[in-house]
């Protein structure tokens, strides 16, 4: 069975600094591997999909990183601001029969004081 | 990119109700998700529900407590049957998008008091 697991559960930054989200899973056959950002009770906003056969998917300040044989990915967030304030989470799609479930992880919440 | 509307977005409920939550696309999509989200925690996938066929139920939920409709392929509904507090958790649902990315509605807040 899956697991996904994300390091650390929060964080708290000052506003500009350069900060690395990680999250590892067990089971290295993936499909692929999602970022996902949630705001305080509502929704999940996709943020960086990357698929198995990928290394790295970039959007304006936010780069992942996948490494499938070790079981992880990296979120990288550049110059922090004062609204990347949420939880991150990771999840990822096994693909095959399981094609589309997403298994999560715990997620990290961010903070960044102006 | 697909857009999806959950409705509604929150409710307040008495034990032993149940409540029905809706939840529309803006395209065709083949399946359809729905996941739980328990308070403080992370989100757990509920059932699968595809166009044309019973819904396909993870472990630890059973039809009966979690109905699923899914009528074409735009629409789905979720009930949460004979509430307890145990049930109050943020509903979501989700789909996936052309390239595998998935989606998810706002969520509903589910609070059983």
């Amino acid at each position: 069975k899956q697991e996904v697991t994300q390091i650390p559960a929060a964080l708290s930054v000052p506003e500009g600094e350069n900060l690395v989200l990680n999250c590892s899973f067990t089971d290295s056959a993936i499909y692929n591997l999602q970022w996902f950002r949630q705001d305080p009770g509502k929704g999940l906003t996709s943020l960086l999909l990357i698929q198995s056969s990928q290394r790295e998917q970039t959007s304006g300040r936010l780069n992942a990183s996948l490494d499938k044989s070790s079981g992880r990915s990296t979120l990288y967030i550049a110059a922090s601001q004062p609204g990347d304030s949420a939880t991150y989470l990771c999840a990822v799609d096994a693909g095959g029969t399981s094609y589309g479930k997403l298994t999560f992880g715990q997620g990290t919440i961010l903070t960044v004081h102006p | 990119s697909a857009v999806i509307s959950q409705k509604p977005s929150r409710d307040i409920c008495q034990r032993g109700t149940s409540l029905t939550i809706q939840c529309q696309v803006d395209s065709q999509v083949t399946m359809m998700f729905w996941y739980r989200q328990q308070p403080g925690q992370s989100l757990t996938l509920i059932a699968t529900a595809n166009q044309g066929s019973e819904a396909t139920y993870e472990s630890g939920f059973v039809i009966d407590k979690f109905p699923i409709s899914r009528p074409n392929l735009t629409f789905s509904t979720l009930t949460v049957s004979n509430m307890s507090p145990e049930d109050s958790s943020i509903y979501l649902c989700s789909v996936e998008g052309s390239g595998t990315e998935a989606f998810f509605g706002q969520g509903t807040r589910l609070t059983v008091v």
